[in-house]
């Protein structure tokens, strides 16, 4: 498997435009998770999807953050409009309930590096 | 609420051992974790341990749980230049719905000096 994938690797734009992040979880795990990583906050849950529906959404930080699971092979974040204290990394990670694993291995992508002039 | 603290930075010479420390505030946490993150990588699961254990070893690492005190350590023997990351600290709260969320500390980073 090729692990979870996000695209772009890097982003880089100008205040106020819109930006949409991509993830594709691995195949066949029921919880995808959106994370930001910054150097002050650190590692923050955004938002959780189990079987691509909503679960908590809590640490989305205002209104114009929003992220959407149309499928089970695929996700989005999207910052509209964005600011520069946006600027951040922004890690998916996915795992599966199945097997009966009891502890919470997480898998996560590389990353994209956000950038928001 | 939970919180998992970390100091920011450790330096440490090439064969030293390392001891990675951290608090965490949820006592009723059913797994801790240490996740690793190498440079412009995701979090990768190192180790993890149960609650009710007090010790884990597995190779070169040794996690140390005192749930009294809710204090978890990860000690790396014989510390390579590719251990050189940063180490998170985590764990699972307790609750229904949140069994699945991890909370983060902010992470140590490991220096290994050749």
């Amino acid at each position: 498997d090729a692990g979870v994938i996000q695209s772009p690797r890097h982003e880089v734009t100008e205040m106020g435009q819109e930006v949409t992040l991509r993830c594709k979880p691995i195949s066949g795990h029921d919880y995808l998770f959106w994370y930001r990583q910054t150097m002050m906050r650190g590692l923050e849950l955004l938002i959780y999807f189990n079987n691509n529906v909503p679960i908590d959404d809590s640490g989305m930080p205002e209104d114009r953050f929003s992220a959407k699971m149309p499928n089970a092979s695929f996700s989005t974040l999207k910052i509209q409009p964005s600011e520069p204290r946006d600027s951040a990394v922004y890690f998916c990670a996915s795992r599966t309930t199945s097997g009966g694993y009891s502890y919470n291995e997480q898998f996560f992508g590389p990353g994209t590096r956000l950038t928001v002039l | 609420g939970e919180d998992v603290e970390q100091s920011l930075f450790l330096s440490v010479r090439e064969g030293d051992s390392s001891v990675i420390n951290c608090t965490y505030t949820d006592s009723s946490s059913t797994y801790l974790y240490w996740y690793k993150q190498e440079p412009g990588a995701g979090l990768q699961l190192l180790t993890y341990i149960f609650s009710n254990m007090d010790m884990k070893q597995d190779q070169r690492l040794t996690v140390l749980l005192n749930k009294k005190d809710k204090h978890l350590s990860l000690r790396i023997a014989d510390t390579q230049t590719g251990d050189s990351a940063i180490y998170f600290c985590a764990e699972t709260p307790y609750s229904g719905a949140g069994s699945y969320q991890l909370t983060f500390g902010k992470g140590t980073k490991l220096s290994v000096i050749p």
